[in-house]
């Protein structure tokens, strides 16, 4: 099993350009996350679903938006690219009852907006 | 979700145990204590987690007080891989996964 699979790894963008963060997971998870990390801080949420068709905001949504069509892919939208969204992001899935808690993470896509 | 306080670094010598506290005085009594670390640059990895009865696996032991307000991660011999950010979350069991992290403790372990 590949776990949880984030690309891209590294992307620049320029401010107001858009850009999808990709993930998917072969776990059969019901439930994905999008986190994002600021250099020297902790996790902050962003989205999350709790299965195909559903999703809902974390911590800090304004700026970004997510779909989930599949139970497989989460991808996270990035419309107008702001400088203050230069950040790492993780993605992450657990599965429902006993396992809803102990998340698996992606290696991260690490972000630059200039 | 109980807020939970951790000391923001501590440094540990290769090979002994490192004991890593966690303040969390507000818990409900159906919120478990989870554990996870990053290790620079990488995703958050799950350690353990327990309600109120000791727990061991094969990275760790997490010891709860009687009261539940506090408890401790034992890496019982740390060496110089665990070097990472430990994050310590209270949260409800089953109740899907949206784990708030605070900024943990900074674990160095030193040759």
């Amino acid at each position: 099993n590949a776990g949880v699979t984030q690309t891209p790894k590294f992307r620049i963008l320029k401010i107001g350009q858009s850009m999808t963060l990709q993930c998917a997971q072969d776990m059969n998870h019901n439930y994905m996350y999008w986190y994002r990390q600021d250099p020297g801080m902790g996790l902050k949420l962003i989205y999350y679903s709790v299965g195909a068709g559903i999703t809902d905001k974390g911590e800090v949504p304004n700026g970004y938006n997510v779909s989930r069509s599949t139970t497989e892919d989460f991808p996270l939208r990035l419309e107008l690219a702001a400088p203050s969204q230069t950040s790492v992001y993780f993605c992450a899935s657990s599965e429902i009852n006993s396992g809803a808690n102990v998340l698996t993470f992606g290696a991260g896509s690490r972000l630059t907006v200039l | 979700d109980a807020k939970t306080t951790q000391p923001p670094s501590m440094d540990c010598a290769e090979g002994r145990a490192a004991n890593l506290p966690c303040n969390h005085s507000t818990i409900s009594g159906n919120e478990y204590v989870y554990w996870y670390r990053q290790i620079h640059s990488q995703g958050p990895q799950y350690i353990i987690h327990g309600l109120k009865n000791n727990e061991t696996n094969e990275m760790a032991s997490l010891i709860i007080t009687e009261d539940r307000k506090s408890s401790t991660l034992i890496l019982p011999h740390a060496t110089l891989r665990d070097t990472a950010v430990y994050y310590c979350i209270v949260r409800v069991f089953n109740q899907g996964g949206k784990l708030i992290f605070g900024q943990g403790t900074e674990l160095s372990v030193k040759p």
